[in-house]
């Protein structure tokens, strides 16, 4: 089965960048999306299609897709963006979810 | 503004099945796919299966053989029963919506509910 790796934890401080990869076989050939799960909330996607932002996302959040990864940039990386974030796509008529990314703002 | 709203037993017995649904409301269920997706404590997420408005079902390979999805379009809800239940099915159970369903190769979930805790234990 296709397999989404993603690194445990990213640290940031406060107004840097925060670069989450997620990594997968061919995986530029598909469309990623992502997703920001905050504790005891239920998951809210911050980008489809690679690159596309949902109505409401900051634009401190971007996505791009080559290769074998796919990375979610959060700029100016806010308090409130402390989350985990999954990413995830589909392959061979299934949904498939990266591993995650706890993301702390120290 | 459509919700989404799981309700089902939180406890489960070993060996029983776990029933959920999901209650679509403010807006009709007879349109985009409709899923259950999973996240064990302090675990990531799993997608379960999805049902189309057609009726046309996908499993996870991993779950296919416990696993049954169905809609009911008069209530405008879906379920979700697994069957012969253990330890390593206590998560959060989460229904979500698809509005993309393949779209331009899109598949994501753009709609999800609050979830529902489930333990199985006796």
């Amino acid at each position: 089965s296709y397999e989404l790796t993603q690194p445990p934890s990213v640290s940031v401080s406060p107004g840097q960048t925060a670069s989450i990869t997620c990594s997968g076989d061919k995986l530029g050939d598909k469309y990623v999306c992502w997703y920001q799960q905050k504790p005891g909330q239920s998951p809210v996607m911050v980008m489809y299609q690679d690159k596309k932002r949902p109505s409401g996302i900051p634009e401190r959040f971007s996505g791009s897709n080559s290769g074998n990864t796919a990375t979610l940039t959060i700029s100016g990386t806010q308090a409130m963006d402390e989350a985990d974030y999954y990413c995830q796509t589909w392959d061979s008529s299934s949904y498939v979810f990266g591993t995650g990314t706890k993301v702390t703002v120290l | 503004q459509v919700q989404l709203q799981e309700s089902g037993p939180g406890l489960v017995k070993p060996s029983e099945t776990l029933s959920l649904t999901c209650n679509v409301s403010g807006g009709s269920i007879s349109t985009d796919y409709w899923n259950w997706i999973r996240q064990p404590p302090g675990k990531g997420l799993e997608w379960i299966a999805y049902i189309y408005h057609s009726g046309r079902t996908k499993y996870n390979p991993s779950l296919k053989s416990r696993v049954t999805i169905s809609l009911d379009t008069s209530k405008n809800q879906f379920s979700l029963k697994l069957t012969s239940v253990t330890a390593a099915d206590t998560a959060m159970y989460y229904c979500a919506r698809d509005d993309s369903g393949g779209k331009s190769g899109n598949w994501y979930f753009d709609l999800w509910g609050r979830g529902t805790q489930v333990t199985v234990s006796s």
